[in-house]
Protein backbone atom coordinates (compact mmCIF):
# COMPACT_ATOMS: atom_id res chain seq x y z
CA UNK A 1 0.00 0.00 0.00
CA UNK A 2 2.00 3.33 -1.38
CA UNK A 3 2.38 6.28 1.25
CA UNK A 4 1.68 9.48 1.59
CA UNK A 5 3.64 10.83 -1.03
CA UNK A 6 4.65 14.94 -0.90
CA UNK A 7 6.62 16.82 -3.84
CA UNK A 8 9.07 18.35 -3.97
CA UNK A 9 10.93 17.30 -1.19
CA UNK A 10 13.37 20.16 -1.21
CA UNK A 11 13.08 23.64 -3.00
CA UNK A 12 14.52 27.28 -2.48
CA UNK A 13 12.66 30.44 -2.77
CA UNK A 14 13.50 34.17 -2.51
CA UNK A 15 11.31 36.54 -0.99
CA UNK A 16 8.21 37.71 -2.26
CA UNK A 17 7.96 34.62 -4.72
CA UNK A 18 5.30 31.96 -4.28
CA UNK A 19 5.19 28.43 -4.05
CA UNK A 20 3.10 25.33 -3.69
CA UNK A 21 3.00 21.95 -2.32
CA UNK A 22 1.59 19.27 -3.45
CA UNK A 23 0.37 16.12 -1.57
CA UNK A 24 -0.76 12.80 -2.53
CA UNK A 25 -2.49 10.91 0.45
CA UNK A 26 -3.27 6.85 1.21
CA UNK A 27 -5.93 5.14 -1.17
CA UNK A 28 -8.84 5.68 0.65
CA UNK A 29 -8.61 8.65 2.91
CA UNK A 30 -10.16 11.08 2.57
CA UNK A 31 -8.73 13.77 5.13
CA UNK A 32 -5.70 15.45 4.52
CA UNK A 33 -4.09 17.60 7.13
CA UNK A 34 -1.49 20.04 6.50
CA UNK A 35 1.44 20.94 9.19
CA UNK A 36 4.26 23.11 9.58
CA UNK A 37 7.28 22.47 11.42
CA UNK A 38 10.42 25.10 12.25
CA UNK A 39 13.04 25.00 15.24
CA UNK A 40 11.57 27.82 17.02
CA UNK A 41 7.70 26.88 16.81
CA UNK A 42 7.41 22.92 16.43
CA UNK A 43 4.67 21.34 14.71
CA UNK A 44 1.62 23.77 13.91
CA UNK A 45 -1.57 23.06 12.30
CA UNK A 46 -2.33 25.14 9.05
CA UNK A 47 -5.63 23.00 7.74
CA UNK A 48 -7.58 19.99 7.09
CA UNK A 49 -9.55 19.32 3.86
CA UNK A 50 -12.06 16.48 3.51
CA UNK A 51 -14.43 15.52 0.46
CA UNK A 52 -12.59 18.99 -1.03
CA UNK A 53 -13.56 21.39 1.54
CA UNK A 54 -11.82 22.96 4.49
CA UNK A 55 -12.94 21.78 7.32
CA UNK A 56 -10.52 23.12 10.26
CA UNK A 57 -8.13 25.94 10.01
CA UNK A 58 -5.35 26.79 11.92
CA UNK A 59 -4.26 30.20 12.86
CA UNK A 60 -2.03 31.28 10.19
CA UNK A 61 -2.01 34.18 7.80
CA UNK A 62 -4.38 34.32 4.21
CA UNK A 63 -1.17 33.97 2.87
CA UNK A 64 -1.26 30.67 3.16
CA UNK A 65 -4.28 28.07 1.23
CA UNK A 66 -5.03 25.34 0.14
CA UNK A 67 -7.32 22.86 -1.56
CA UNK A 68 -8.62 19.36 -2.25
CA UNK A 69 -9.42 17.51 -5.20
CA UNK A 70 -12.17 14.91 -6.36
CA UNK A 71 -9.23 12.20 -5.92
CA UNK A 72 -8.35 13.27 -2.40
CA UNK A 73 -5.21 14.95 -3.38
CA UNK A 74 -4.03 18.15 -1.87
CA UNK A 75 -1.84 21.32 -2.41
CA UNK A 76 -0.97 24.12 -0.48
CA UNK A 77 -0.06 27.33 -1.95
CA UNK A 78 1.95 29.98 0.54
CA UNK A 79 2.13 33.59 -1.49
CA UNK A 80 4.18 36.47 -0.91
CA UNK A 81 7.18 34.31 0.95
CA UNK A 82 9.16 35.37 3.91
CA UNK A 83 12.49 34.22 5.37
CA UNK A 84 10.03 33.07 8.89
CA UNK A 85 8.42 30.81 5.75
CA UNK A 86 11.45 28.48 5.74
CA UNK A 87 10.33 25.13 7.19
CA UNK A 88 9.73 21.50 7.18
CA UNK A 89 5.40 20.99 5.60
CA UNK A 90 4.22 18.01 6.12
CA UNK A 91 0.91 16.47 4.98
CA UNK A 92 -0.78 13.71 6.84
CA UNK A 93 -4.03 11.98 5.54
CA UNK A 94 -6.26 9.69 7.30
CA UNK A 95 -9.67 8.15 7.03
CA UNK A 96 -11.62 10.40 9.29
CA UNK A 97 -13.93 8.29 10.91
CA UNK A 98 -16.54 9.84 12.60
CA UNK A 99 -17.44 7.18 14.85
CA UNK A 100 -18.18 8.20 18.63
CA UNK A 101 -16.26 4.97 19.85
CA UNK A 102 -13.76 5.68 17.93
CA UNK A 103 -13.74 9.32 17.84
CA UNK A 104 -9.57 10.20 18.79
CA UNK A 105 -8.53 6.40 16.90
CA UNK A 106 -8.11 8.37 13.75
CA UNK A 107 -4.11 7.89 12.87
CA UNK A 108 -2.55 10.06 10.91
CA UNK A 109 -0.10 9.06 8.44
CA UNK A 110 2.54 11.05 7.36
CA UNK A 111 4.52 12.22 4.40
CA UNK A 112 8.11 12.79 4.29
CA UNK A 113 7.63 16.41 4.07
CA UNK A 114 8.48 19.17 1.98
CA UNK A 115 11.25 21.35 3.14
CA UNK A 116 11.19 25.00 1.84
CA UNK A 117 14.17 27.49 2.40
CA UNK A 118 13.52 30.99 1.41
CA UNK A 119 15.97 33.24 0.84
CA UNK B 1 -1.63 26.96 28.80
CA UNK B 2 0.40 24.18 27.32
CA UNK B 3 -1.91 20.98 25.94
CA UNK B 4 0.82 19.04 25.54
CA UNK B 5 4.00 18.88 27.60
CA UNK B 6 7.17 17.19 26.79
CA UNK B 7 9.97 17.65 29.46
CA UNK B 8 12.98 16.10 28.36
CA UNK B 9 14.69 17.74 25.36
CA UNK B 10 17.28 15.32 25.35
CA UNK B 11 18.20 11.75 26.52
CA UNK B 12 21.01 9.26 26.19
CA UNK B 13 20.11 6.00 26.70
CA UNK B 14 22.76 2.84 26.33
CA UNK B 15 21.94 0.15 23.70
CA UNK B 16 19.94 -2.70 24.98
CA UNK B 17 18.46 -0.58 27.64
CA UNK B 18 14.81 0.65 28.40
CA UNK B 19 13.83 3.87 28.19
CA UNK B 20 11.03 6.08 29.03
CA UNK B 21 9.92 9.47 27.34
CA UNK B 22 7.58 11.90 29.35
CA UNK B 23 3.99 13.33 28.39
CA UNK B 24 1.46 14.96 30.36
CA UNK B 25 -1.55 16.67 28.70
CA UNK B 26 -4.36 18.95 28.88
CA UNK B 27 -8.01 18.61 27.78
CA UNK B 28 -11.48 18.60 29.11
CA UNK B 29 -12.56 17.19 26.31
CA UNK B 30 -13.85 13.48 27.35
CA UNK B 31 -12.77 11.46 24.58
CA UNK B 32 -9.18 12.12 23.26
CA UNK B 33 -6.58 9.98 21.86
CA UNK B 34 -2.91 9.92 22.58
CA UNK B 35 -0.42 8.97 19.97
CA UNK B 36 3.17 9.04 19.94
CA UNK B 37 5.69 9.60 16.58
CA UNK B 38 8.99 9.34 15.91
CA UNK B 39 10.58 11.92 13.53
CA UNK B 40 14.20 10.50 12.36
CA UNK B 41 16.88 13.29 10.46
CA UNK B 42 15.09 12.12 7.34
CA UNK B 43 11.77 13.83 8.68
CA UNK B 44 9.17 12.18 7.75
CA UNK B 45 6.88 11.17 11.12
CA UNK B 46 6.40 7.42 11.92
CA UNK B 47 3.41 6.63 13.64
CA UNK B 48 4.21 3.96 17.13
CA UNK B 49 1.61 3.60 19.10
CA UNK B 50 -2.61 4.93 19.75
CA UNK B 51 -3.97 5.10 23.38
CA UNK B 52 -7.78 5.75 23.43
CA UNK B 53 -8.93 7.96 26.59
CA UNK B 54 -11.58 5.29 27.07
CA UNK B 55 -9.16 2.15 26.34
CA UNK B 56 -8.62 0.48 29.61
CA UNK B 57 -5.53 -1.35 28.77
CA UNK B 58 -2.45 0.03 28.28
CA UNK B 59 -1.44 0.16 24.31
CA UNK B 60 1.35 -2.40 23.06
CA UNK B 61 2.83 -2.49 19.66
CA UNK B 62 6.03 -4.77 19.74
CA UNK B 63 9.08 -2.93 21.53
CA UNK B 64 6.84 0.27 22.54
CA UNK B 65 4.14 0.41 25.25
CA UNK B 66 2.30 3.57 26.51
CA UNK B 67 2.01 4.02 29.95
CA UNK B 68 -1.39 5.68 30.51
CA UNK B 69 -2.05 6.68 33.80
CA UNK B 70 -5.22 8.82 33.34
CA UNK B 71 -6.31 10.76 36.21
CA UNK B 72 -2.74 12.15 36.68
CA UNK B 73 -3.15 12.81 32.68
CA UNK B 74 -0.03 11.36 31.65
CA UNK B 75 0.97 9.16 28.82
CA UNK B 76 4.41 8.34 28.95
CA UNK B 77 6.41 6.00 25.99
CA UNK B 78 8.54 3.38 27.12
CA UNK B 79 10.76 1.60 24.89
CA UNK B 80 12.51 -1.51 25.58
CA UNK B 81 15.52 -3.46 24.48
CA UNK B 82 16.43 -0.06 22.57
CA UNK B 83 18.25 -0.35 19.63
CA UNK B 84 20.66 1.88 17.77
CA UNK B 85 17.67 2.47 15.20
CA UNK B 86 15.54 4.51 18.28
CA UNK B 87 17.64 7.27 17.60
CA UNK B 88 15.36 10.14 16.64
CA UNK B 89 13.01 12.87 17.78
CA UNK B 90 10.06 11.42 19.57
CA UNK B 91 6.70 13.93 19.71
CA UNK B 92 3.33 13.00 21.72
CA UNK B 93 0.55 14.05 20.58
CA UNK B 94 -3.16 14.63 21.44
CA UNK B 95 -6.05 14.45 19.16
CA UNK B 96 -9.68 16.29 20.45
CA UNK B 97 -12.60 17.30 18.84
CA UNK B 98 -14.96 15.62 16.20
CA UNK B 99 -14.27 15.07 12.47
CA UNK B 100 -17.68 15.97 11.06
CA UNK B 101 -17.87 19.48 13.28
CA UNK B 102 -14.55 20.76 12.34
CA UNK B 103 -13.06 20.79 15.06
CA UNK B 104 -10.85 17.18 15.23
CA UNK B 105 -7.03 18.30 15.42
CA UNK B 106 -3.90 16.75 16.70
CA UNK B 107 -1.86 19.04 18.79
CA UNK B 108 2.05 17.96 19.44
CA UNK B 109 4.35 18.32 22.07
CA UNK B 110 7.84 19.81 21.61
CA UNK B 111 9.23 16.20 21.66
CA UNK B 112 12.47 14.95 23.04
CA UNK B 113 15.74 13.72 21.12
CA UNK B 114 16.70 10.16 22.00
CA UNK B 115 19.84 9.07 21.51
CA UNK B 116 20.86 5.37 22.04
CA UNK B 117 24.84 4.89 22.82
CA UNK B 118 26.65 2.13 21.62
Amino acid sequence: KAGVTQTPRYLIKTRGQQVTLSCSPISGHRSVSWYQQTPGQGLQFLFEYFSETQRNKGNFPGRFSGRQFSNSRSEMNVSTLELGDSALYLCASSLARDSALRRGANVLTFGAGSRLTVL
Amino acid sequence: AQKITQTQPGMFVQEKEAVTLDCTYDTSDPSYGLFWYKQPSSGEMIFLIYQGSYDQQNATEGRYSLNFQKARKSANLVISASQLGDSAMYFCAMREGTPSFGNEKLTFGTGTRLTIIP
